[in-house]
This record gives structure tokens, sequence and C-alpha cells, in this order.
């Protein structure tokens, strides 16, 4: 089964809105990566944040994990119509020989 | 654009042939891997190359195989082809130490294949 499971599977906001997608894995990871992909094209990295840090920030974007828990969760703050895509987590396991995405959040962001 | 280009871009093949896609790196790029992605799902590992060597597989079966050049380009070659097959395959290439995915992986724009 898969190691990454996002939640919720859909979301559908406002311009302007926040919007948040939960992730959970089940093994010991190495790091977790946040990706998004417009429309069946090619992924685009977003965040990756490692087994020893809590959060990191880049731009509009806010990750959050905690190994005890096997949980992330992706803030998009201020959310734009451009921001309408699918977004994926995936995580490296310990020995760096997997990486396994979620099924993805597909999220719309309406003007 | 992540200066990944993948080739072709659409394909279309009948159940039992083989087929070969291709995957040019980012320049610098040591480190490839290869991911499925059927239709409404996430991408599924495949296998990654780090200098040309085979560094991790998936859950995939050996009719799927994979070369690195020396150039770091790629190639994915599946064999026996079945309709399950049909589906999006993508590469991506990271500038990894000693392999692994422990690193920003830029992906390029994928092959769509399809088989009848």
């Amino acid at each position: 089964s898969q190691q990454g499971e996002e939640d919720p599977q859909a979301l559908s906001i406002q311009e302007g809105e926040n919007a948040t997608m939960n992730c959970s894995y089940k093994t010991s990871i190495n790091n977790l990566q946040w990706y998004r992909q417009n429309s069946g094209r090619g992924l685009v990295h977003l965040i990756l944040i490692r087994s020893n840090e809590r959060e990191k920030h880049s731009g509009r974007l806010r990750v959050t994990l905690d190994t005890s828990k096997k949980s992330s969760s992706l803030l998009i703050t201020a959310s734009r119509a451009a921001d309408t895509a699918s977004y994926f987590c995936a995580t490296e396991d310990n020995y760096g020989q997997n990486f396994v995405f979620g099924p993805g959040t597909r999220l719309s962001v309406l003007p | 654009e992540t200066g990944v280009t993948q080739s072709p871009t659409h394909l279309i093949k009948t159940r039992g042939q083989q087929v070969t896609l291709r995957c040019s790196s980012q320049s610098g790029h040591n480190t490839v891997s290869w991911y499925q992605q059927a239709l409404g799902q996430g991408p599924q590992f495949i296998f990654q190359y780090y200098r040309e060597e085979e560094n991790g597989r998936g859950n995939f079966p050996p009719r799927f195989s994979g070369l690195q050049f020396p150039n770091y380009s790629s190639e994915l070659n599946v064999n026996a082809l079945e309709l399950d097959d049909s589906a999006l395959y993508l590469c991506a290439s990271s500038l990894a130490v000693i392999g692994g995915f422990s690193y920003e992986q830029y992906f390029g724009p994928g092959t769509r294949l399809t088989v009848t």
C-alpha cells in the first residue's frame, strides 16, 4: 500500500483564503517532500523537510512535520487562482532506496 | 521549465509490444528516477539510476528496465506491454551526492503511453 495518504482528496476554496492539506505516512522516513502538478503535466518541487525538522516556510507555503504522528501538513496562504493544481506528498525511506507518493489533493481556487 | 526533457510526448502501442522512452536530465545532474502515473493517482516509483548503476527499485516486474548513459541521459524500456501499462511516465533528475531522494527532483513533462 502507498506510504503517503493526502487528506482531503479534493478542496475548493475562494481566492484569498488559506488552503490546508494533510499527509500521513506509515514507516520511518529520511525526508518528506511536497510537489505540485498542473493538469497531468510534470511535477514541480515545493518544499523538502527532513525528519529532524518540524517546520519550513517558502513564500506563501508553510510545511509542518510531526514524526511522532507520522504526519505532515501543507498550508498555502492567501491562495490565488494559479494555485489550482494537484498537490502530492512523497516520502524517502530510511535507506534512500524508495520514494513513495500519496494519491494527492486536488485544489481548486475560485476567482 | 526544469531543463528535463522527455521523448516522445505521446505514444500508442499494442499489447505485447516493446517500448523505449527517453529522458534528458538537467545539466550536471547525476541521478535520474522514473515514475509511472496512472490517471487520477500519484506517481509510483519504478527505479532510480545513479552514475549509470541502478540505485533502488519500486514494485515493478523485470520487464521494466532502464539505462543511464555517461552524459546522464536515460531510457526506460518496457517489454511485453500490458493494457495496465497505459499511464504517464515521468522522469526526474537531481544532484544527489550518493543517489537517493534527499535533494529536490526536477521532473520532465512526461510521456503519455497508451496500450491498446
